[in-house]
């Protein structure tokens, strides 16, 4: 089983759309949850990040944690053509940069 | 001028070369990073510096060779490369390696023929 699992699309969605996108994970012991945002041609930028279990919310975007089944989603609301990209999701024991475990990355593409 | 520069944008080497990638960063960042992203798989951690020291390598094969001349700059270089070395490598650096976001470069295409 691999450590941290997601699906890599890709997923095309109409603009306005609300986008779910998920990973899950295998290790228990996994406290801090990371998204990434890829657009083509470029290197992740960090959109996202959060402690634990719970939600945290920035504007359009929703990160939740439910340690319980080892399910992280990443939410994208009123989704515009410019959120087309890969998401990244990460995961970390410490916030240790040394052993941050990333999934495969979903790609999305909303339509206009 | 981005964060983290990473030079060449696109490398095509075959299989007997021996040529580096470069990276600099200008946050005044004390740690760097040596990512390599292949299709469908997720990002994989080669070597991380901090404060100019090599603290992490994780089995990376001796064909990769980096170097990191002072907290600006990264280098990695390549020799006798194999098809499978064909990625798109991503330098990254952050102000610690603990609690630190990492900030990455735009990575270089490397096509190894």
């Amino acid at each position: 089983q691999k450590e941290v699992e997601q699906d890599p699309g890709p997923l095309s969605v109409p603009e306005g759309a609300i986008v779910s996108l998920n990973c899950t994970y295998s290790n228990s012991a996994f406290q801090y949850f990371m998204w990434y945002r890829q657009y083509s041609r470029k290197g992740p930028e960090l959109l996202m990040y959060t402690y634990s279990s719970g939600n945290k919310e920035d504007g359009r975007f929703t990160a939740q944690v439910d340690k319980s089944s080892k399910y992280i989603s990443l939410f994208i609301r009123d989704s515009q053509p410019s959120d087309s990209a890969t998401y990244l999701c990460a995961m970390s024991f410490q916030y240790n940069n040394n052993d941050m475990r990333f999934g495969a990355g979903t790609r999305l593409t909303v339509k206009p | 001028e981005t964060g983290v520069t990473q030079t060449p944008r696109h490398l095509v080497m075959g299989m007997t070369n021996k040529k580096s990638l470069k990276c600099e960063q200008h946050l005044g960042h004390n740690a760097m990073y040596w990512y390599k992203q292949s299709a469908k798989k997720p990002l994989e951690l080669m070597f991380v510096y901090s404060l100019e020291e090599r603290v992490e390598n994780n089995s990376v094969p001796s064909r990769f060779s980096p170097e990191c001349p002072n907290s600006s700059h990264l280098f990695l270089h390549l020799h006798t490369l194999q098809p499978e070395d064909s990625a798109l490598y991503l330098c990254a650096s952050s102000q610690d390696r603990v609690n630190s976001p990492l900030h990455f470069g735009n990575g270089t295409r490397l096509t190894v023929t």
